[in-house]
């Protein structure tokens, strides 16, 4: 059953400290998004790439913020520092180019 | 004004009533549509995409108006287990971006 694994699942940090969530993208699929939920702004659109290719991250927070694609089974989103203000929800989701995607299970993040 | 927009509700009807949701989007170049379901800490979910000509599955109708930049949902015959949240998807016809709206929140009471 295929599906877009994120890890890890829920992680608690201090204020400062480095984060990394990652994702594995369903096999053979193209496309890889980055979404971030909170219940104020819903899912805002952080980074996405096609082929492994960076297309578009204005949605994300340059100055802290970095999205890579090291290979085309792991994409990392990166937080440094992270602050309070971060803590939401982040998706990942996968698909093929034109079509919908499919998202993993999230990582709920919380900065203190 | 945001790239897709939708009421978010909450929308609370009654088991075995037909229920709506609009979906509006500003970029008239978008080419593909879709609907969302969101369960209560759960990730979105793929329900449907949305045809030109309009589809159904099942209980669910999907529309699309080009001219006037407008989806819409509709749910026939609601079940306690259509309680979620919707959410309207629009892809731009370049770079396969996929816009979220922020959802409608649909109650389904008995």
């Amino acid at each position: 059953d295929a599906r877009v694994t994120q890890t890890p699942r829920d992680k608690v940090t201090e204020m400062g400290q480095e984060v990394t969530m990652r994702c594995q993208p369903i096999l053979g699929h193209n496309t890889v998004f980055w979404y971030r939920q909170t219940m104020m702004q819903g899912l805002e659109l952080l980074a996405y790439f096609r082929n492994r290719a960076p297309l578009d991250d204005s949605g994300m927070p340059k100055d802290r913020f970095s999205a890579e694609m090291p290979d085309a089974t792991l994409a990392t989103l990166k937080i440094q520092p992270s602050e309070p203000r971060d803590s939401a929800v982040y998706f990942c989701a996968s698909g093929l180019s034109g079509a919908s995607a499919f998202f993993g299970q999230g990582t709920r993040l919380t900065v203190v | 004004r945001k790239e897709v927009e939708q009421d978010p509700g909450p929308f609370n009807v009654p088991e075995g009533a037909t229920v709506a949701f609009n979906c509006t989007y500003s970029n008239s170049a978008s080419q593909s549509f879709f609907w969302y379901r969101q369960d209560c800490r759960k990730e979105p979910k793929l329900l449907m995409s949305v045809y030109s000509s309009g589809n159904e599955d099942g209980r669910f109708t999907a529309q699309l108006n080009r001219a006037s930049q407008y989806i819409s949902l509709l749910i026939r015959d609601s079940k306690l287990s259509d309680s979620a949240t919707y959410l309207c998807v629009v892809r731009d016809g370049t770079a396969s971006k996929l816009t979220f709206g922020t959802g409608t929140r649909l109650q389904v009471t008995l």
